[in-house]
């Protein structure tokens, strides 16, 4: 049963747009999330995170917006840009306790492939 | 600074056949994660290693599947028989101590098993 999903396998946006990626997450417990960005042939490469203390984290043009009532998590980038296009992950983890060690143990959705056009 | 980097970047098999992955992780990162990607689905966590020690692998699907990291540095990751089931991505991902929530990927193996 997946915990993590991102129901919009696919989404397109004109340059200079915003781009909205959703993610939708069914474990309350959650208590860190984080979004991914996916070249191909590539790892995932570090985006941005948010604590579930948080409601909003921002960096540079990307900002996590995290709705922990609707247990739901989005990510908005503005202005879009050509070199956006790739596959956006989001994750989350509860925080071991202690949190010194213990294992963060990501847990994805499946992906949405984010292409903007030119 | 070099990535996270993986070994070999691709491998294909006959089931099977024994496969080893390797993974080297930043320098000077303790902590060490597997995970795979099974087509088109969601990227699984596997395993996790601080230093040399397993701290975590509740994710190993079966005991077909073995996971070392001799010294703390670089690990493996071997399959052995593998079974068509086993293709996919595997990732290893590091981190360090201090930071565990922030951990960087590397470019994965595709592994496909005929």
């Amino acid at each position: 049963d997946q915990q993590v999903k991102q129901n919009s396998p696919s989404l397109s946006v004109q340059e200079g747009r915003i781009s909205i990626l959703n993610c939708d997450y069914t474990n309350s417990m959650f208590d860190y999330f984080l979004w991914y960005k996916k070249y191909p042939a590539e790892g995932p490469t570090f985006l941005i995170s948010i604590s579930s203390i948080k409601d909003k984290n921002e960096d540079g043009r990307f900002t996590v917006f995290l709705n922990k009532s609707a247990k739901h998590l989005s990510l908005h980038i503005v202005p879009s840009q050509p070199g956006d296009s790739a596959v956006y992950f989001c994750a989350a983890s509860f925080v071991p306790i202690p949190s010194t060690s213990g294992t963060y143990k990501y847990i994805f959705g499946t992906g949405t492939r984010l292409k903007v056009l030119a | 600074e070099a990535g996270v980097t993986q070994f070999p970047s691709h491998s294909v098999i006959e089931k099977g056949q024994t496969v080893t992955l390797r993974c080297d992780p930043i320098s000077g990162h303790d902590n060490l994660y597997w995970y795979r990607r099974v087509m088109g689905k969601e990227i699984k966590f596997l395993l996790h290693f601080v230093k040399e020690s397993k701290q975590d692998e509740s994710g190993m699907p079966n005991n077909r599947f073995l996971a070392e990291r001799t010294g703390g540095t670089y690990s493996t990751l071997k399959v052995q028989p593998a079974e068509l089931e086993d293709s996919g991505v595997y990732f290893c991902a590091s981190s360090i101590l201090a930071v565990q929530e922030t951990q960087y990927f590397g470019p994965g193996t595709r592994l496909l098993v005929l």
